[in-house]
């Protein structure tokens, strides 16, 4: 059974910092991983998608990479600024369902 | 134009009611999501269902029912309604095709049982 960790679960930053959110996932036979922001009270909003044979994606300050030996994933946010607070969430699709099963998420907080 | 849309957003009902949550992708995926995220945020796969497979998670109470009268519409149905069953609930979708499994989300149903 695919488990998702997401760490830190909580981050606070000032304007500015670049940052790095991680995801790891104990079974490394995926289909992709998927990071999802959530703003409250909202739906999710895919962000990245990276297949299993990508080693990382690209859009605008963020940058997801994807090592599947080791069952680790990362989001690089550079140059936070306060609209990036929001939840992130990292997904994984395994085996023959492609059913996503998520992470806990970090909780971003980036104060002016 | 909203690829995965949900009715209601919001649904505040007695327990021991029964109700309905609606969901269409116009996206022409094949394969539909529902999923409950509880208090802590914590997303939960309850069912995946395409033309072929029902997949249900078997933490999920029998007394949700997921019903899809054509590849574009999911809904939930759920009987019987607790306390418990409060929560967001999520839809969503994506293709089958291995290798693009791109799941796009709904923006949510919160559901309050009183």
């Amino acid at each position: 059974k695919q488990e998702v960790t997401q760490i830190p679960a909580a981050l606070s930053v000032p304007e500015g910092e670049n940052l790095v959110l991680n995801c790891s996932f104990t079974d490394s036979a995926i289909y992709n991983l998927q990071w999802f922001r959530q703003d409250p009270g909202k739906g999710l909003t895919s962000l990245l998608l990276i297949q299993s044979s990508q080693r990382e994606q690209t859009s605008g300050r963020l940058n997801a990479s994807l090592d599947k030996s080791s069952g680790r994933s990362t989001l690089y946010i550079a140059a936070s600024q306060p609209g990036d607070s929001a939840t992130y969430l990292c997904a994984v699709s395994t085996g023959g369902s492609y059913i996503p099963t998520f992470g806990r998420g970090t909780s971003l907080i980036v104060h002016p | 134009d909203t690829a995965v849309s949900q009715t209601p957003k919001y649904l505040v009902t007695q327990m021991g009611n029964d109700k309905s949550i609606k969901c269409e992708q116009n996206l022409g995926h094949d394969t539909m999501y529902w999923y409950k995220q509880d208090s802590k945020k914590f997303l939960k796969i309850m069912f995946s269902y395409n033309n072929k497979e029902l997949i249900i998670n078997e933490t999920v109470p029998n007394r949700f029912s997921p019903k899809s009268p054509d590849k574009a519409h999911l809904n939930l149905h759920i009987n019987s309604l607790e306390l418990g069953d409060s929560a967001v609930y999520f839809c969503a979708s994506s293709p089958e095709t291995a290798g693009d499994t791109e799941a796009f989300f709904g923006q949510g149903t919160r559901l309050t049982v009183v």
